[in-house]
């Protein structure tokens, strides 16, 4: 079964200094992997995806992820803040057994001050 | 419109009453999904509709939840003698299933159901 874990509910940053919110996949084969944004009182947003092209993802908005199959990992970053990423943003990764119905992490409220 | 829409914006009922949602998938879309969004539970799978197929139901919570899709587009989700703990958002998702590696899901803007 496919499951993901973020490792930070909540994450604080200055406006213009990097982000980094952290995110480890069990899958027991190659996953498909998505990160989703969630604004206040709006739908969710794609970000990126991964598609084993590359490991290395840009995504809108300047952010991206890498794919880390040593690490399990599928980090997103951007290098520079600003005030509208505050937002809540989900990992996630798709059932591949199981219609491809979502699995999602437990969420990472971003917060960025001025 | 473009996206997934979503009716109503947000649902105030009282207990034990039934509700209605609406989902209007991107056009074209075959597969609609509905998810619940809720502070103790998280995000988590509702139901799965695919074209023609008997839909996927083994994210109901309960019998009192159940989904339609009349003609392979407009969805509602009914939930029958509301509790409050049925108290959360109700998003809804479409993709074009197959034609996009992987496949994608698009979200509404759901719909937040409040149960007094």
């Amino acid at each position: 079964a496919q499951s993901v874990t973020q490792l930070d509910s909540h994450v604080s940053v200055s406006e213009g200094t990097p982000v980094l919110l952290r995110c480890n996949y069990s899958s027991s084969y190659s996953p498909s992997l998505f990160w989703y944004v969630q604004h206040p009182n709006k739908g969710l947003q794609l970000l990126l995806k991964y598609t084993s092209a590359a490991t290395l993802v840009k995504g809108i908005n300047g952010f991206e992820a890498e794919f880390k199959k040593s690490e399990t990992s599928f980090h997103l970053t951007k290098p520079s803040a600003h005030m509208s990423d505050a937002a809540e943003y989900f990992c996630v990764v798709s059932d591949l057994d199981n219609t491809d119905k979502l699995i999602f992490g437990t969420g990472t409220r971003l917060q960025v001050f001025p | 419109g473009a996206g997934v829409s979503q009716s109503p914006s947000n649902k105030v009922t009282e207990k034990g009453k039934d509700v209605e949602l609406r989902c209007d998938p991107i056009s074209g879309h075959t597969a609609l999904y509905w998810y619940r969004q809720s502070l103790g539970q998280g995000l988590e799978f509702l139901i799965y509709f695919q074209g023609n197929s008997a839909p996927d139901k083994s994210g109901l919570p309960s019998d009192r939840f159940s989904a339609e899709r009349t003609g392979g587009s407009v969805s509602t989700l009914t939930i029958q003698r509301t509790q409050q703990e049925d108290s959360a958002v109700y998003l809804c998702a479409s993709s074009s299933y197959g034609q996009e590696i992987p496949n994608i899901q698009y979200f509404g803007a759901g719909t937040r159901l409040s149960v007094l």
